[in-house]
């Protein structure tokens, strides 16, 4: 599975916008971009996924460039709630899946 | 729709001791992932199940770790005899295991502390 690297800390105001970056330029083709966030002590909770195009859900939007060698999760409008740490991983479909989480990015919404 | 249910959340026990951690899945989930998270760090898959076969346990340490999946459903996650470096968060999570795009939905853990 593909490497994804993402900065390790991010601030966002509340009721702002959080973009969270990832790059994962060695991507293959079959290969889907995942995010999952975790809020402390509680297990990872799933987000979003996509292959090519955008995709968009009650929770947040991801944006994938054209060459899938990036993305960006987007968190519409920030709360409190919304402190976590974020992870991208890039996984192969199928059961044989293997979610792979990096350090991630905590981002944190403040007042 | 109930979530992967988890217990204990909590185990605190001496070192040497025999523990065992609990996972129920989410309803229809054929697959049943164990990950352990350390301080800090990102979850790791331990083992994998599909239905009631394991078909992924490269990473379990199979000196003092034992998992089961009995019925296909249940799944049982054992340290005998625990040391000091396995305090940790394990994981259960759960997908449907019908192939094509397999979305993991997790507990929320089990910590453990040995002591």
């Amino acid at each position: 599975d593909a490497k994804t690297t993402q900065p390790p800390s991010m601030d966002c105001a509340e009721g702002r916008a959080a973009n969270l970056p990832c790059n994962h330029s060695t991507i293959s083709g079959n290969e889907y971009v995942y995010w999952y966030r975790q809020i402390h002590s509680q297990g990872p909770q799933y987000i979003i996924h996509g292959l090519k195009n955008n995709e968009t859900n009650e929770m947040a939007s991801l944006i994938i460039t054209e060459d899938r060698k990036s993305s960006t999760l987007i968190l519409p409008h920030a709360t409190l709630r919304d402190t976590a740490v974020y992870y991208c991983i890039v996984t192969r479909g199928g059961t044989a899946s293997k979610l792979t989480f990096g350090t991630g990015t905590r981002l944190q919404v403040t007042l | 729709e109930a979530g992967v249910v988890q217990s204990p959340r909590y185990k605190i026990i001496e070192k040497k001791q025999p523990v065992a951690f609990w996972c129920n899945p989410i309803s229809g989930h054929n697959t049943l992932y164990w990950y352990l998270q350390n301080l800090g760090q990102g979850p790791e898959l331990l083992i994998r199940y599909e239905n009631e076969e394991a078909v992924d346990d490269s990473q379990l340490p199979k000196d003092r770790f034992s998992a089961e999946r009995l019925k296909g459903v249940d799944s049982t996650l054992k340290i005998q005899p625990a040391e000091l470096g396995d305090s940790a968060v394990y994981l259960c999570a759960s997908s449907l295991g019908q192939g094509g795009e397999e979305t993991q939905y997790f507990g929320p853990g089990t910590r453990l502390l040995v002591l």
